[in-house]
């Protein structure tokens, strides 16, 4: 069955470490996405990619990185610097091109806590 | 700025009435409008989608019409069940210029709880 795999679904982590949530698809879509959603808010754009090797910031990028160096993988790390990582992370990916806007597809989110 | 406004919850109803979950939007341009729903514990699904004024998305029951003079996209399903209970976000896309990439805001979600 084609979908997006996040992993893990819990991950807890002391404050000052680096943490790396994963995120693979394998839908061949060429965009992906990486939000933020905090209790009782909509969600929160991070990071996005469109092509291999490209991404961009999105509206809250600060304290956190990305990679994209193949198509179906875009893992997302949470630094230190980011001040307050406890959340739920969501992954999504969508097809591009003619004939949109396509909907993206979703994974089944990592909750993140850092005490 | 581009932005999306939900009724807020939680939303209490009980089994087999009607629902409506008001969505109303600002945006430049033309935008495509979404319902999402996540159910606990897990990501976003597509709901229904319209692209243009007075499309009328549906699926499972659910129904919302987008409404250009009243920026609304309105969120109703005739007789909800137990299994109706999750969280449903409203969402708007609108392309960039200069890029095909489409900017997808999200509204804030309303909480539904439906009772036996």
């Amino acid at each position: 069955d084609g979908g997006i795999t996040q992993s893990p679904k819990y991950l807890f982590r002391k404050e000052g470490q680096n943490v790396t949530l994963s995120c693979e698809q394998n839908l061949n879509h060429d965009a992906m996405y990486w939000y933020r959603q905090d209790p009782g808010q909509g969600l929160r754009l991070i990071y996005y990619s469109q092509i291999v090797n490209d991404f961009q910031k999105g509206d809250i990028a600060e304290g956190y990185s990305v990679s994209r160096e193949k198509k179906e993988s875009f893992p997302l790390t949470v630094t230190s610097a980011q001040k307050n990582p406890t959340a739920f992370y969501l992954c999504a990916s969508r097809t591009m091109g003619a004939g949109g806007p396509y909907e993206q597809y979703f994974g089944p989110g990592t909750r993140l806590t850092v005490t | 700025g581009n932005s999306v406004t939900q009724m807020e919850g939680p939303v209490t109803l009980s089994e087999e009435a009607f629902l409506t979950i008001n969505c109303t939007y600002t945006a430049t341009g033309y935008p495509s409008l979404f319902w999402y729903v996540q159910y606990p514990g897990e990501g976003l699904q597509l709901l229904l989608k319209a692209t243009k004024a007075d499309d009328k998305g549906s699926n499972k029951g659910f129904e919302a019409t987008y409404r250009k003079e009243t920026t609304s996209f309105h969120l109703e399903k005739g007789s909800v069940q137990v299994s109706d209970s999750a969280v449903y976000f409203c969402a708007l896309s609108l392309p960039l210029q200069k890029t095909s990439y489409d900017k997808v805001i999200f509204g804030p979600g309303t909480s539904l709880s439906v009772i036996p």
